[in-house]
């Protein structure tokens, strides 16, 4: 069964850093999220990405946060000047076109650590 | 705004005994509910969904959800849980104009041989 990968799974950055998450959604397709979990609490949307665009993101995803499909395989979130309340385990997800009602399919996550 | 609660944070069982997790969603329009599981190490995987139809859904490895739209609620069950079931357990919904998943707070669900 084909799966969304990430890289890497666990992300160790000195706060104010620059990181980069990377994601390989399932090949075929179009739609693209990105999630996060902060430890004991909810996984929680940050932003849906189609069509080359961002569709929707939510109040947490400022202007620290940027999405990218640079080529037709990866889907990156970018997190600029990290801060302590950036460590979450970040998940990937994509789907195909059929709708809303399409499961989301999940990559194992990247742990993001910052010091 | 959209919430889920899933009121059961962990649940520990005997195999062989039945399983019920509750999930209630906030939101008056049409949703799509989903259930999902997280094995240990491993990634959230689909169990099934709901989105219109029948509104008991079966989904994999022997799990059903009811959908009671009066209440609000798609409960998980199983009749009779396994060890290999040990796992975190997460309700979410969306809805057809918006595709981002709104989560529970999952359960842990720990059986025990």
């Amino acid at each position: 069964e084909p799966e969304v990968t990430q890289t890497p799974s666990h992300q160790v950055t000195q706060m104010g850093q620059e990181v980069i998450l990377r994601c390989v959604p399932i090949s075929n397709h179009l739609y693209f999220y990105w999630y996060r979990q902060i430890l004991g609490q909810k996984v929680e949307f940050l932003v849906s990405f189609y069509n080359n665009e961002i569709s929707e993101k939510s109040e947490i995803f400022d202007d620290q946060f940027s999405v990218e499909r640079p080529d037709g395989s990866n889907f990156t979130l970018k997190i600029r000047s990290t801060k302590l309340e950036d460590s979450a385990m970040y998940f990937c997800a994509s789907r195909d076109p059929g709708g809303a009602n399409q499961p989301q399919h999940f990559g194992d996550g990247t742990r993001l650590s910052i010091l | 705004a959209q919430s889920v609660s899933q009121h059961n944070h962990h649940v520990i069982l005997s195999e062989a005994a039945s399983l019920e997790l509750g999930c209630n969603y906030s939101y008056g329009g049409t949703v799509n509910l989903f259930w999902y599981v997280q094995y240990p190490g491993q990634h959230l995987q689909l169990l099934l969904k709901y989105f219109s139809g029948d509104p008991l859904v079966k989904g994999i490895k022997g799990f059903e959800a009811e959908f009671i739209k009066s209440k609000f609620s798609f409960n998980l069950r199983k009749p009779s849980v396994q060890w290999s079931d040990t796992a975190e357990y997460f309700c979410a919904v969306n809805s057809y104009n918006t595709d981002k998943l709104i989560f529970g707070t999952g359960t842990r669900l720990q059986v025990f041989p």
